[in-house]
């Protein structure tokens, strides 16, 4: 089993959809959640990032852990043709290791 | 945040030779990493490079295939040496800035023909 599972989709969606996008994960260290955004042909970019539980939001976007159920979530509000790409989840513990464990990346279609 | 600045953005090489990626950062960072990507995959760690000391290989990379160098804290170089086919893959650098984010280069698309 690997230590983060996500769907590798791809999903697609109609333009304006709530997008809900999910990483599972077996490691109960793991206190550092990020999402990330890659566009064909760059490189992963910094979506949210949250410590611990809880919501975090950020425009059309919202990052929700649940450490209880070791599951994460981004959801995207008003989803728009440019928010087609392949998002990751990654998360570490925030120990001394400062290795990030990455999700396989949910390639993401917003049909306009 | 950072800017990371990462060339070449694409290159074809033939069998047996090697490449060298560069990666540099427009602040002083103290880790980098470099990852390699292949297509509709995760990104997996190659290896961590400190400034001033020998990088830190992952399992299943060692340094005589992937020589990494960190000569000052902006700066790092990945050497893919006698590539084979299997080598063709994206190549990544990136820091990280305290111990929650992490910000990538463009990468590097490489074929091995």
């Amino acid at each position: 089993q690997k230590e983060v599972e996500q769907d590798p989709g791809p999903l697609s969606v109609p333009e304006g959809a709530i997008v809900s996008l999910n990483c599972t994960y077996s490691n109960s260290a793991f206190q550092y959640f990020m999402w990330y955004r890659q566009y064909s042909r760059k490189g992963p970019e910094l979506l949210m990032y949250t410590y611990s539980s809880g919501n975090k939001e950020d425009g059309r976007f919202t990052a929700q852990v649940d450490k209880s159920s070791k599951y994460i979530s981004l959801f995207i509000r008003d989803s728009q043709p440019s928010d087609s790409a392949t998002y990751l989840c990654a998360m570490s513990a925030g120990d001394s290791n400062y290795q990030l464990i990455w999700g396989a990346g949910t390639k993401l279609i917003i049909k306009p | 945040s950072a800017v990371i600045s990462q060339k070449p953005s694409r290159d074809i090489c033939q069998r047996g030779t090697s490449l060298t990626i560069q990666c540099q950062v427009d602040s002083q960072v103290t880790m980098m990493f470099w990852y390699r990507q292949q297509p509709g995959q995760s990104l997996t760690l190659i290896a961590t490079a400190n400034q001033g000391s020998e990088a830190t290989y992952e399992s299943g990379f060692v340094i005589d295939k992937f020589p990494i160098s960190r000569p000052n804290l902006t700066f790092s170089t990945l050497t893919v040496s006698n590539m084979s086919p299997e080598d063709s893959s994206i190549y990544l650098c990136s820091v990280r800035q305290g111990n929650t984010e992490a910000f990538f280069g463009q990468g590097t698309r490489l074929t091995v023909v």
